[in-house]
C-alpha cells in the first residue's frame, strides 16, 4: 500500500484560509468516506482533527474542515492561526482492518 | 478520562527484539482496537497494523508481515507490539492509538475508522 499523496508544505499569512490536499487510489480514499486528518505539533503525538471526511470532532475549532472528490480528500484550514503551524496527515481506511497515512504537510504561518 | 501510557526508550541492536507496551484507562478496553503507528526521525506517520482488543484479532501492514506481533491482555487493559530482526530503518517513535467505536447509551456498536486517542510514543532506536 502506497502512501497517500500531500504537498510537502502549505503557507498562508494569519487570517488566511489554506487548504492541503490528500490524493489516493480507487483502493483507498476513493472507495470510502474515512478519511482522518491529524495534527502533529514537533515532539507531541498526532491529534485527531476531522474523521470520515468533513465530521469534527468535539473541541475542534470549526476553522479546521474537510471535503472529498473522487480519489482527493482536502483539509482547510480558515483564519489561519499561529498555534495552527504543524505537521497534518491525512489517513485512508483502505479496507480489511488496514489504514494508510498520507506523506504529511508542514503548515507555515507567515 | 481516555488515557494511553506507553512504556519507555528503547535502545537495541541490530537483530534483536523489542516489545513496546500501551496501558489503556479511562474506557472499557475490550470494546476498541488498537492500531500501532511509527514515526522515523524527520519522517511521516506509517501504520504498522491492529488488533482488536475485544478478540485478538490482527491485521499487519503487508512490509512487516512476519517481523511484528500485537497483543493484548485484558486483565490489565495493555495492548502490546513486538517487533523482531531489527534493523537500523527500525529506529522510530512508536505510538499506540484507539480506533473509533460508535458507542451509546453505554453500549458500544460499529467501528469507526479513525484514531481518536494516541499513545505518547516510545523512542525505538536500532544501533550497533
Amino acid at each position: 500500500q502506497s502512501a497517500l499523496t500531500q504537498p510537502a508544505s502549505v503557507s498562508g499569512s494569519p487570517g488566511q484560509s489554506i487548504t492541503i490536499s490528500c490524493t489516493g487510489t480507487s483502493s483507498d480514499v476513493g472507495s470510502y468516506n474515512l478519511v482522518s486528518w491529524y495534527q502533529q505539533h514537533p515532539g507531541k503525538a498526532p491529534k485527531l482533527m476531522i474523521y470520515e471526511g468533513s465530521k469534527r470532532p468535539s473541541g475542534v475549532s470549526n476553522r479546521f474542515s474537510g471535503s472529498k472528490s473522487g480519489n482527493t480528500a482536502s483539509l482547510t484550514i480558515s483564519g489561519l492561526q499561529a498555534e495552527d503551524e504543524a505537521d497534518y496527515y491525512c489517513c485512508s481506511f483502505a479496507g480489511s482492518s488496514s489504514y494508510v497515512f498520507g506523506t504529511g504537510t508542514k503548515v507555515t504561518v507567515l | 478520562q481516555v488515557q494511553l501510557v506507553q512504556s519507555g526508550a528503547e535502545v537495541k541492536k541490530p537483530g534483536a527484539s523489542v516489545k513496546v507496551s500501551c496501558k489503556a484507562s479511562g474506557y472499557t478496553f475490550i470494546s476498541y482496537g488498537i492500531s500501532w503507528v511509527r514515526q522515523a526521525p524527520g519522517q511521516g506517520l506509517e501504520w504498522m497494523g491492529w488488533i482488536s482488543a475485544y478478540n485478538g484479532y490482527t491485521n499487519y501492514a503487508q512490509k512487516l508481515q512476519g517481523r511484528v506481533t500485537m497483543t493484548t491482555d485484558t486483565s490489565t487493559s495493555t495492548a502490546y507490539m513486538e517487533l523482531r530482526s531489527l534493523r537500523s530503518d527500525d529506529t522510530a517513535v512508536y505510538y499506540c492509538a484507539r480506533e473509533g467505536r460508535y458507542c451509546s447509551g453505554g453500549s458500544c456498536y460499529s467501528r469507526e475508522y479513525y484514531f481518536d486517542y494516541w499513545g505518547q510514543g516510545t523512542r525505538v532506536t536500532v544501533s550497533s
